[in-house]
């Protein structure tokens, strides 16, 4: 697609209840990331995946969280028994993946979805 | 990453140029620094990024000291849709396509 596509919008949700956010990344992107923010917050990196290699986990708050990227392509972030802390917008990002003879040009333009509006009640 | 230092916000006039400073006095040799902005409501989007020179594209120009331990991101003709944050962020020589790390930026404002 032109962009990266995030749904939904806005999810509001009881405390307890698990829930799903997709994102579909620009085609041919095979890095893709997930981010969250806060309420007048900065963004908190969640999870990033990079082609077939086993994804950096290392934001993720809790286990709670997990992700996964089907076929390459379009990732679900699940967050299971919500809590009204993970209220925040859920951002998605894709970039193209940097060959390692590139990595020094420093060409990782990150490109953002409008993000998903995740309210706890 | 190295650390970038911004101020948390500045105001300008519309019309004018907003010259918004970043402070990455840690930077090493070949570390790219890159610009991104969040419109509210918005996902961050991508500006310029640069080494060495001097960037320009259709919307920023980035000016890097000499000794590379500042710049300065230039929008020449501010508007009011230029209103958001806008985060410096430096990245260390090998990243490649590992996340980008993103500081408290500047809130821009800019007034009619």
């Amino acid at each position: 697609g032109a962009g990266v596509s995030q749904s939904p919008s806005n999810k509001v949700t009881e405390k307890g209840k698990d829930v799903e956010l997709r994102c579909d990344p620009i085609s041919g992107h095979t890095a893709l990331y997930w981010y969250r923010q806060s309420l007048g917050q900065g963004l908190e990196f969640l999870i990033y995946f990079q082609g077939n290699s086993a994804p950096d986990k290392s934001g993720l708050p809790s286990d709670r969280f997990s992700a996964e990227r089907t076929g390459g392509s379009v990732s679900t972030l699940t967050i299971q028994r919500t809590q009204q802390e993970d209220s925040a917008v859920y951002l998605c990002a894709s970039s193209l993946w940097v060959p390692r003879t590139l990595r020094s040009s420093g060409a990782n333009v990150l490109t953002f979805g409008a993000g998903s509006r995740l309210t706890v009640l | 990453d190295a650390k970038t230092t911004q101020p948390p916000s500045m105001d300008c006039a519309e019309g004018r140029a907003a010259n918004l400073p970043c402070n990455h006095s840690t930077i090493s040799g070949n570390e790219y620094v890159y610009w991104y902005r969040q419109i509210h409501s918005q996902g961050p989007q991508y500006i310029i990024h640069g080494l060495k020179n001097n960037e320009t594209n259709e919307m920023a120009s980035l000016i890097i000291t000499e000794d590379r331990k500042s710049s300065t991101l230039i929008l020449p003709h501010a508007t009011l849709r230029d209103t958001a944050v806008y985060y410096c962020i430096v990245r260390p020589p090998g990243a490649g396509n590992t996340p980008l790390v993103f500081g408290k930026g500047t809130r821009l404002s800019v007034i009619a």
